[in-house]
């Protein structure tokens, strides 16, 4: 049984560049959620995506976009990226969207440097 | 607004002695609660949630946790400390019901340090 994969495990960019970070779901899961883990910090929420739409949004800029495709993929896309924006990505999954309280798989994140 | 403080942003004990991780809440409505652990360079993995069952809660690898609601807390506890252990340890809630559930609300998390 796969759990959540994530894609690409590190990666570094220039400020001002873009970036898309990917996710696959446990199988079975139909939401995907995003979280930014700053270091020395815990996760915070980014935005939730369920039937591919965005269901919720965290408080975070529009640089921050995502999408999600019929096989409950997801993608993670930050533009004109900041210092700031060096952080681990993390990615879960989980049943049902807001309607259901199912707990949250988690990948094991996607480090992004931002020189 | 939810917010979780957890006290102690490292906590070290010593192996075979008890683990104590508080962690104390605060939000409009009794959430569900959530522990889950972290090791270095891996994502976050469930250890245990409350979700108005049982207020004495087992998780996995010998934690458990207590919810107290006088108190807003829901502490994680494990009687004898294992190397395995060492690790960071999040708290994090979830609002029952409405627009936000499912999104968890994480505390700044506990590194904890397991000596032999």
């Amino acid at each position: 049984d796969a759990g959540v994969t994530q894609s690409p495990t590190h990666l570094i960019k220039t400020r001002g560049q873009q970036v898309t970070l990917r996710c696959s779901p446990k199988s079975g899961h139909d939401t995907v959620s995003w979280y930014q883990q700053a270091l020395g910090q815990g996760p915070q929420f980014i935005f939730q995506y369920y039937e591919e739409e965005e269901r919720q949004r965290g408080n975070f800029p529009d640089r921050f976009s995502g999408h999600q495709f019929p096989n409950y993929s997801s993608e993670l896309n930050v533009n004109a990226l900041l210092l700031g924006d060096s952080a681990l990505y993390l990615c879960a999954s989980s049943l049902g969207g807001t309607g259901r309280n199912s707990p949250l798989h988690f990948g094991n994140g996607t480090r992004l440097t931002v020189t | 607004a939810q917010s979780v403080t957890q006290l102690g942003s490292h906590v070290s004990v010593s192996e075979g002695a008890l683990v104590l991780l508080r962690c104390n809440y605060s939000s409009s409505v009794p959430p569900y609660l959530f522990w889950y652990v972290q090791y270095p360079n891996q994502g976050l993995q469930l250890l245990l949630k409350y979700t108005s069952a049982a207020t004495l809660v087992k998780g996995i690898n010998g934690f458990e946790a207590e919810f107290k609601k006088s108190e807003t807390s829901f502490h994680l506890t494990k009687p004898s400390a294992h190397m395995s252990d060492a690790a960071e340890y999040f708290c994090a809630v979830s609002v029952k019901g409405g627009s936000t559930l499912g999104r968890l609300y994480f505390g700044r998390g506990t590194q904890l340090t397991v000596w032999p």
